[in-house]
């Protein structure tokens, strides 16, 4: 199973408002990433983490803030987001080190920033 | 710092022939991992093939092949028999090997393969 989950698939939000965003991997690995995609772009790289730790911060804005409660799960909070946040967020997780490297990725969040 | 080039930005080919998507790269780094990544419409990142540097074998995956020249730092891939299922964006990646396997992708811009019925 390569399956990597990400809710909700669709979020509205308003430059106020908080909201989260989940993702979810049940193949025990123990690296998970956020990238942000705008359309007709690459995905951009945004967090890392190993081993439930934050490795990696791409110079994000702090209006968006990484968690990571276990090993499965990993959350992306938002808070005063500004509409070219707007984008697609995905999700990724790969085994963290040893003989795969690859990155699964989940379907991704759409974000809309009004 | 890595970057990865596809000079391609969109290619087109008949169905059931082959077509070859361009990669070049640049890397300080002697051990990393190539990928390409397919996206469909519905924007699911989809891992077609990968390749590892220390590896002179090119994988192959199906109808999914590679190219992958370590001197020249080029990655290119072929898709034979072209399917209607194969039309989305494609992406070429990079990870270096080196820091625990927790390092992000560094990906080229895409190339957009649109299959000709």
């Amino acid at each position: 199973d390569t399956e990597v989950t990400q809710t909700p698939k669709h979020l509205v939000m308003g430059m106020t408002n908080k909201k989260s965003l989940k993702c979810e991997q049940h193949m025990g690995h123990r690296a998970m990433y956020w990238y942000k995609q705008k359309a007709k772009k690459p995905p951009e790289l945004m967090f890392v983490y190993s081993y439930e730790k934050l490795s990696i911060n791409e110079s994000v804005p702090s209006r968006f803030s990484p968690e990571c409660p276990n090993s499965s799960l990993l959350n992306l909070h938002l808070h005063a987001l500004q509409p070219e946040d707007s984008a697609l967020y995905l999700c990724a997780s790969s085994q963290g080190h040893g003989v795969s490297y690859e990155q699964y990725f989940g379907p991704g969040t759409r974000l809309t920033v009004t | 710092a890595q970057t990865v080039t596809q000079s391609q930005p969109e290619m087109s080919v008949q169905e059931a022939e082959t077509v070859t998507l361009s990669c070049t790269y640049d890397t300080s780094e002697s051990d990393y991992y190539l990928f390409w990544y397919k996206q469909p419409p519905s924007r699911q990142m989809i891992l077609v093939i990968r390749q590892e540097a220390y590896k002179q074998q090119n994988a192959t995956e199906n109808r999914f092949s590679v190219n992958f020249q370590k001197a020249a730092k080029s990655f290119s891939l072929k898709i034979s028999d072209s399917q209607l299922g194969d039309a989305a964006m494609y992406f070429c990646a990079y990870r270096r090997k080196a820091g625990g396997g927790a390092d992000g992708l560094t990906f080229g811009k895409g190339t957009h393969l649109i299959i000709q019925p």
